[in-house]
């Protein structure tokens, strides 16, 4: 069964580079059916999609962090990566991996499995 | 962006009743909605997908329905471990990718 797997710093001070590391368990990472994306929950919060990646190259991201996000998958480690620089402390949250489903589509669509969680905390 | 508003915020809800949750959307996504369950301390978990469908390994006590700009995800018969907060997302006019707000619903 699938499992995915952050990692990561949990501690970022301000203005910084946020980098976390999600491992997948299986080859689905190479699959043409599945992006690779990263979602944030601030505590208490509701959810965030930050961005999702596939392992061609193609990759989509939230509007909202404008260039502060990417997202790379690198196949031969079966993991994929977020960046988010220039953090400050409306980045604290819980952030979650997610394989993205694109049934029936060429694009992300829903997240249909999920790594446990990593809290980070942008603090100095 | 597509702003999605769920309704209501908290439901009280004794177990083995029914919960009926409402997903409104700001313009239409047609069926292009998902809902997710989380459960305290937990990763969201993928319930229902194309607005309707279940997601493998979910008990048939949990439907969706609706189109366009309303949505309802129904759990026919409330059980211990269905109390959480539950989330839909619209993946038709991306981007980005939008969730609700959330639902609670607690014992009552």
């Amino acid at each position: 069964q699938l499992w995915l797997q952050e990692s990561g710093p949990g501690l970022v001070k301000p203005s910084e580079t946020l980098s976390l590391t999600c491992t997948v368990s299986d080859d689905s990472i190479s699959s043409n059916t599945y992006y690779w994306g990263w979602i944030r929950q601030p505590p208490g919060k509701g959810l965030e999609w930050l961005g999702s990646a596939h392992y061609r190259g193609s990759s989509y991201y939230n509007p909202s962090l404008k260039s502060r996000v990417t997202i790379f998958v690198d196949t031969s480690k079966k993991q994929f990566s977020l960046r988010l620089s220039s953090v400050t402390a409306a980045d604290t949250a819980v952030y979650y991996c997610a394989r993205t489903n694109i049934f029936g589509s060429v694009s992300p669509r829903w997240f249909d499995s999920w790594g446990q969680g990593t809290l980070v905390t942008v603090s100095s | 962006e597509t702003v999605m508003t769920q309704s209501p915020g908290t439901l009280s809800v004794s177990p083995g009743e029914r919960a009926t949750l409402s997903c409104r959307a700001s313009q239409s996504v047609n069926s292009n909605l998902a809902w997710y369950q989380q459960r305290p301390g937990q990763a969201p978990r993928l319930l229902i997908y194309d607005a309707s469908t279940r997601a493998t390994g979910i008990p048939a006590r949990f439907s969706g329905s609706g189109s366009g700009t309303e949505f309802t995800l129904t759990i026919s018969s409330l059980q211990a471990e269905d109390f959480a907060v539950y989330y839909c997302q619209q993946y038709n006019d991306w981007p980005p990718l939008t969730f609700g707000g959330g639902t609670k619903v607690e014992i009552k």
